[in-house]
């Protein structure tokens, strides 16, 4: 089945300094790539996607890019702020019935340093 | 709109024992997941229903079983209870079974001893 591998696993950066977050996926038929924050004590929230026709999309301070070749897409955050402390997931969504299974990497712990 | 709603939010049982969580997904989803969230584990797919009917399922043992209802409300249960099974419980609704975002409820956390 599916498999999201998710590195690092814990990230610490100074504030104003940029992340990067990096998955990889096993199955070449995944077709969308969403990417999840989760906040201490919070539920996952979706802050960005893409899927496999586009090869790379921005949201203000926050981009997504995908390699399908590799099968590798990244997360990238620029100029850091506090507030970006969090657990973040990424995802693979593939469809093996007529329904996408959703599989998640194990996350990134990322602290952003005042 | 409600966001999807989980309870009970904290249980604890004993080993042997069997447990039933509920989720209520946003008004208008049709498709219900779950998940078990451990540390290091990250989010691990339990199984996805829609229209009543598991559409998927993940790599967990049979003790691990659910059901959605008519009107999308969905069930997870958990038979002959393990320490391992101690995690917090994610359920997700989305509005369709195919690619989209899906709304996490705040989760059941459950502690086996």
């Amino acid at each position: 089945g599916e498999n999201v591998e998710q590195h690092p696993s814990t990230l610490s950066v100074q504030e104003g300094d940029s992340a990067v977050i990096k998955c990889t996926y096993s199955d070449s038929a995944s077709n969308y790539f969403p990417w999840y924050k989760q906040e201490l004590g919070k539920r996952p929230q979706l802050i960005i996607d893409i899927r496999s026709n586009v090869g790379e999309k921005k949201d203000q301070r926050i981009a997504v890019t995908l390699n399908k070749t590799a099968k590798h897409f990244s997360l990238h955050i620029t100029e850091t702020q506090p507030e970006d402390s969090a657990v973040y997931f990424c995802a693979a969504s593939i469809t093996e019935t007529s329904y996408d299974k959703v599989i998640f990497g194990p996350g990134t712990s990322l602290s952003v340093i005042p | 709109k409600a966001g999807v709603t989980q309870t009970p939010r904290y249980l604890i049982k004993t080993r042997g024992q069997q447990v039933t969580l509920s989720c209520s997904p946003i008004s208008g989803h049709r498709s219900v997941s779950w998940y078990q969230q451990t540390p290091g584990q990250g989010l691990q797919f339990l199984f996805e229903y829609f229209s009543e009917t598991q559409r998927n399922k993940g790599n967990f043992p049979g003790r691990f079983s659910g059901r959605q209802f008519s009107n999308s409300r969905s069930e997870m249960n958990v038979s002959t209870l393990e320490l391992g099974d101690s995690a917090l419980y994610l359920c997700a609704s989305r509005r369709t079974g195919r690619t989209g975002e899906l709304f996490f409820g705040e989760g059941s956390r459950l502690t086996v001893l």
